[in-house]
């Protein structure tokens, strides 16, 4: 499979916990999104990477949480000190920018559950 | 008012029905148009690309985009029961990030 790839695909965690989650982008893919969706809602944007540089976190809703892409390949985000209203579906994509076009492609996504 | 507005249905049709889904917008620096199709639980998949202004067909699926009038539309003729998922308008701004702004997504059900 050459999609993009998220693992786990579910998290349930305690309030409090930290959760971290993974994202394969298609090969040679330069950029790498990540989303949230909360239900009836569109996918909204946290931040981006090109290769391995973090160019716009705006969209990272507190300092808990973090984003890595070290290798320039797959990526991690991490939420600390979960609270309820991280409970939300977290997406990622990737797109083959600068230089291709610019369709993003996404992943199945982990769905965060904090109880 | 949110930067792009999307009917959020639900909407309820026969099979072999035209359905039309329709965005508007209202940033006019937006110049990529995508439409996506969710089904419950899982990723978007991307079904439909347009640069700017103009039609674009791909089999039973068309996307329009009026730039003049900030409105976007996907067509899908002779609909099936398959094509029953939600279905999402996305856009992006050239330059910068380029990351996609959604719309709130349409529930679509089609009827055997």
């Amino acid at each position: 499979d050459t999609g993009v790839s998220q693992n786990p695909r579910h998290k349930i965690t305690k309030r409090g916990q930290n959760v971290t989650f993974r994202c394969d982008p298609i090969s040679e893919h330069n950029r790498l999104y990540w989303y949230r969706q909360t239900l009836g809602q569109g996918p909204e944007f946290l931040t981006y990477f090109q290769n391995e540089a973090q160019l716009e976190k705006s969209g990272l809703l507190s300092d808990r949480f973090s984003a890595e892409r070290p290798k320039g390949s797959f990526s991690t985000l991490e939420i600390q000190r979960t609270e309820q209203g991280d409970s939300a579906m977290y997406l990622c994509a990737s797109s083959p920018r600068p230089g291709g076009s610019y369709e993003q492609y996404f992943g199945p996504g982990t769905r965060l559950t904090v109880t | 008012q949110k930067e792009v507005e999307q009917d959020p249905g639900p909407l309820s049709v026969p099979e072999g029905a035209i359905v039309s889904l329709n965005c508007t917008y209202s940033n006019s620096a937006f110049q990529y148009f995508m439409w996506y199709r969710q089904y419950s639980r899982k990723g978007p998949e991307l079904l439909m690309y347009t640069y700017s202004s103009g039609n674009k067909e791909d089999g039973r699926f068309t996307a329009q985009v009026d730039k003049s009038s900030k409105y976007i539309s996907l067509f899908i003729r002779d609909s099936q029961p398959s094509d029953s998922a939600t279905y999402l308008c996305a856009m992006s701004a050239q330059g910068g990030s380029e990351k996609l702004v959604f719309g709130k997504g349409t529930k679509l059900t089609v009827n055997p």
